[in-house]
């Protein structure tokens, strides 16, 4: 079975510094998506970024970046230049199968940045 | 983009009702959509897949009499939470991904309304 694991419940960052996020995940498909959403305290879920088990390059959205490793099935989001915006939860999620819209959700890592 | 809209945003219930919370593709369809639970501090978990047309598939361990979905049209899903009971105090999140696969941003990508923060006291 598919799963998402994020080791870091929190995380501290100064302003303008950049910040790695932990994810590693576990499936036995090879086709597959990995995803990086940022939950503020409102409460939505923003979409940051999106990796393909296919793509050979790593993703890249403006200040955010995720180190993809497939060998070590680890899928770290980079958040660049930290601003104080930033501060929130962030999940990592895959999809649960080739062909499904069906997410599992990591633990989550919380994260604040400082002025 | 496509949104996703949530109604209401709050909700305070007394023990022992039901509320009903609306999920609406604004400018998209959706045969399926996706109802979250998420406790403070905690990951969202999925309680069920609402699917336009047929009954909802639910999670193990989610009550489906508790927690009724109903999928009216390519655009709404509700979800009726009966007998509330102040542990079903809960941010309640919905999500849709599009008709066609590989319209979002990504392929797969889903869209998340707001969420629904339910208290019942």
């Amino acid at each position: 079975a598919q799963k998402i694991t994020q080791t870091q419940p929190g995380m501290f960052v100064q302003e303008k510094e950049a910040v790695t996020l932990d994810c590693t995940y576990d499936t036995s498909d090879q086709s597959y998506g990995l995803f990086w959403y940022k939950q503020p305290s409102s409460g939505e879920m923003i979409f940051l970024i999106y990796q393909g088990s296919y793509d050979e390059q790593n993703a890249t959205e403006g200040r955010y970046s995720l180190n993809f490793q497939k060998a070590r099935k680890s899928a770290n989001l980079v958040i660049s230049a930290s601003q104080l915006g930033d501060s929130a939860m962030y999940f990592c999620a895959m999809r649960e199968g080739p062909r499904t819209y069906k997410y599992i959700f990591g633990t989550g890592t919380r994260l604040k940045v400082l002025a | 983009g496509a949104v996703v809209s949530q109604h209401p945003s709050r909700v305070i219930c007394k023990s022992g009702t039901s509320v009903k919370i609306e999920c609406r593709s604004l400018d998209f369809q959706a045969t399926t959509m996706f109802w979250y639970r998420q406790f403070p501090k905690q990951s969202l978990m999925l309680m069920a897949t609402s699917n336009e047309g047929s009954k909802a598939t639910y999670e193990q361990g989610v009550e489906k009499d508790k927690f009724l979905i109903n999928h009216a049209s390519l655009t709404l899903s509700t979800l009726t939470v009966t007998s509330a009971h102040p542990e079903d105090s809960s941010f309640y999140i919905c999500s849709a991904p599009p008709l066609v696969p590989g319209q979002g941003a990504s392929s797969y990508e889903q869209y998340f309304g707001p969420g629904t923060r339910l208290t019942v006291t």
